[in-house]
């Protein structure tokens, strides 16, 4: 079984202050890391698909790095908005299999 | 550009029963993936289909199945419902079935099996 772990589970911040959380893989056979966020009563939405180790990808406020060879991405926030509150899920391919998923990230912005 | 539909929202079953449910791609897509979410996990892989053909099966019995239409929409089948088949079940499109291509999710169906 292949877990991808993330952590932690839930997060408080400050509006204005920033964060970051971290997706943990197993870093063999490793294909491609997947950065969704998912906010309440909506469809999860992609943010980054990285394949690379070393990638760097950014969206805005938002930014994520990935290190495939000791199986670690992080997501950084940068200034949270009440608008960043969400579920951030991660999920990596491993050879033929599908997207594993892991069980996300809770943040909550407060005002 | 449309984007991922799922019908029905939510729905009620008993025991025993069959359900389909259903997801419309987005426009330009071919592959659809469906996904199972029990309460406080995160979403697992059920199948993925590309082209009308099943590209790849997670570890869920044979009585969830599933069919792709030309027009990529799809269904998911579950037969035989039992109490743990009560989860969100989302579907997401994507341009390919490669794992480079970001997937495009529906706002999931809300099974209850009673």
């Amino acid at each position: 079984i292949l877990n991808v772990e993330q952590s932690p589970q839930s997060l408080h911040v400050q509006e204005g202050d920033s964060t970051n959380f971290t997706c943990s893989f197993p870093s063999s056979n490793f294909y491609a890391l997947h950065w969704y966020r998912w906010e309440t009563a909506k469809s999860p939405e992609a943010l980054f698909v990285m394949t690379l180790n070393g990638d760097e990808k950014k969206k805005g406020r938002i930014s994520a790095t990935l290190n495939t060879k000791e199986g670690y991405s992080y997501l950084y926030i940068k200034g949270s908005q009440p608008e960043d509150s969400a579920t951030y899920l991660c999920a990596s391919y491993f050879g033929n299999e599908k997207l594993t998923f892991g069980t996300g990230t809770r943040l909550t912005i407060i005002p | 550009e449309t984007g991922v539909t799922q019908s029905p929202t939510h729905l009620i079953k008993t025991r025993g029963q069959q359900v389909t449910l259903r997801c419309s791609s987005q426009s330009g897509h071919n592959t659809v993936s469906w996904y199972q979410q029990a309460l406080g996990q995160g979403p697992q892989f059920i199948f993925q289909y590309y082209r009308e053909e099943e590209n790849g099966r997670g570890n869920f019995p044979p009585r969830f199945s599933g069919l792709q239409f030309p027009n990529y929409s799809s269904e998911l089948n579950v037969n035989a419902l039992e109490l743990d088949d009560s989860a969100l079940y989302l579907c997401a499109s994507s341009f390919d079935p490669g794992e480079a291509y970001e997937q495009y999710f529906g706002p999931g169906t809300r099974l209850t099996v009673t």
